[in-house]
Order: structure tokens, then sequence, then C-alpha cells
């Protein structure tokens, strides 16, 4: 039973537009929440993360946004380059674990 | 700067064999983890650590050991290698609970 859901297996945007990613947990146990990037033939690394005691959280382009009552979360980037085409993981990290739980990922891809 | 060293970026094995995987941390980090990534499912955890000979299952142990008998060092074993064992393995560190994972490069293991 997947824990953290992303939904959508890519996604395609303009450079220059904002890229949405999305992401649904069901554990209302989990409260802090990260995203990596992943480059084929690489491991994914860190991005932006977000505690469950924010809603917002901003860092250049990026932007996540949680929203708790939906257990939802989201990855903003704006604006969209190309160097920003690559494998998108949330992953959730419950109260008193310190086990993360991934999502499937989705595929941005970015067109010039 | 962080860093998670795996043994290997490519490993053949036949089924049956018995199958090392190592990751070495230079970090001094706490926890460390096993992920498996199949397309479509993500990262699936297999074991995770936090401490030296200390050992948790995740979400898939079936099939797998591991052992921690130094801080820096993780190995992951399959005690008798099966073709629905062949995907990417990746490691991880982290310092504790709320601080993001640091990611290896990867290990595509494929078991004949």
């Amino acid at each position: 039973d997947q824990q953290v859901k992303q939904n959508s297996p890519s996604l395609s945007v303009q450079e220059g537009r904002i890229s949405i990613l999305n992401c649904d947990y069901t554990n209302s146990m989990f409260d802090y929440f990260l995203w990596y990037k992943k480059y084929p033939a690489e491991g994914p690394t860190f991005l932006i993360s977000i505690s469950s005691i924010k809603d917002k959280n901003e860092d250049g382009r990026f932007t996540v946004f949680l929203n708790k009552s939906a257990k939802h979360l989201s990855l903003h980037i704006v604006p969209s380059q190309p160097g920003d085409s690559a494998v998108y993981f949330c992953a959730a990290i419950g109260y008193n674990n310190n086990d993360m739980r991934f999502g499937a990922g989705t595929r941005l891809t970015v067109k010039p | 700067d962080v860093k998670v060293t795996q043994s290997s970026r490519y490993l053949v094995k036949r089924t049956g064999e018995k199958v090392f995987l190592e990751c070495v941390q230079d970090m001094d980090h706490e926890n460390m983890f096993w992920y498996r990534q199949d397309p479509g499912l993500g990262l699936r955890l297999i074991y995770f650590s936090y401490d030296v000979k200390m050992k948790e299952k995740g979400d898939i142990p079936e099939g797998y050991s591991v052992s921690r008998e130094k801080k820096e060092r993780f190995s992951l074993i399959l005690e008798s290698a099966s073709t629905n064992q062949t995907s990417m393995y990746l490691c991880a560190s982290s310092r504790d609970r709320n601080q993001p994972q640091h990611f290896g490069d990867g290990t595509r293991l494929s078991i004949l």
C-alpha cells in the first residue's frame, strides 16, 4: 500500500512557464515532507522540504505548498528551465520514525 | 562535501548466488538506508539502520539482509539472488530524521 502517491507519471512544460508537481499522502502521522530530483544514472538529490507546521516554503525558483487537511503537497518551479528536466520524487517522514516513504516519481520535461 | 559511495555501478549475477552490495558514507551519519527503485513504484525501503549493529526492516525486506559493523559502512546482502531482484539499488544516509537523506549514485543489479 503506497502511502505517498504521485499520480502523474510525466509532465511536459515550456521553458519559462510554471511547472506544478503534485503529491498526495494517506498517513496522517507524516510530519515532514521533501522533494528530491533525480537525473539518469545519478542518485536522487535533495531539493526542498517543508515541516507540517508550515504551509509554504520557498527557495529561489522552487516553492513547496502543503495542505494538511487535504493531505496534499505540491512543488512549483517558476520559471522552468530545460535543466530542470528530471524525475521528481516527493517523500514523507512520519512522526517518531527514521524511515522515509517515497512516491513513484514524476518525469518533468521542460522544452526550450 | 557529502559523499555516499556505492561499490559498483553495474553488477551482473546469476540466480542463486549470494550478492553483496556495499555502501560507505564519509559524513559520520547515524542513519543509513537501502532502497530499490523500480519503474512505476518509486523508491521502496528495504532496510535501514540508525546505529552500528542496529537494523530495522523497511517495506520489502524479504530476500535481503543487512550488516552494519562500522558506522560508515552499510552492506546489503541478497542471500540467494532471484530474477525478481533485478533492480536499481540506492544507498542513503542522514544525520537524523529531519535531515535530508544523501544518496549514492546507485547500483544497477541484473540477476540472470
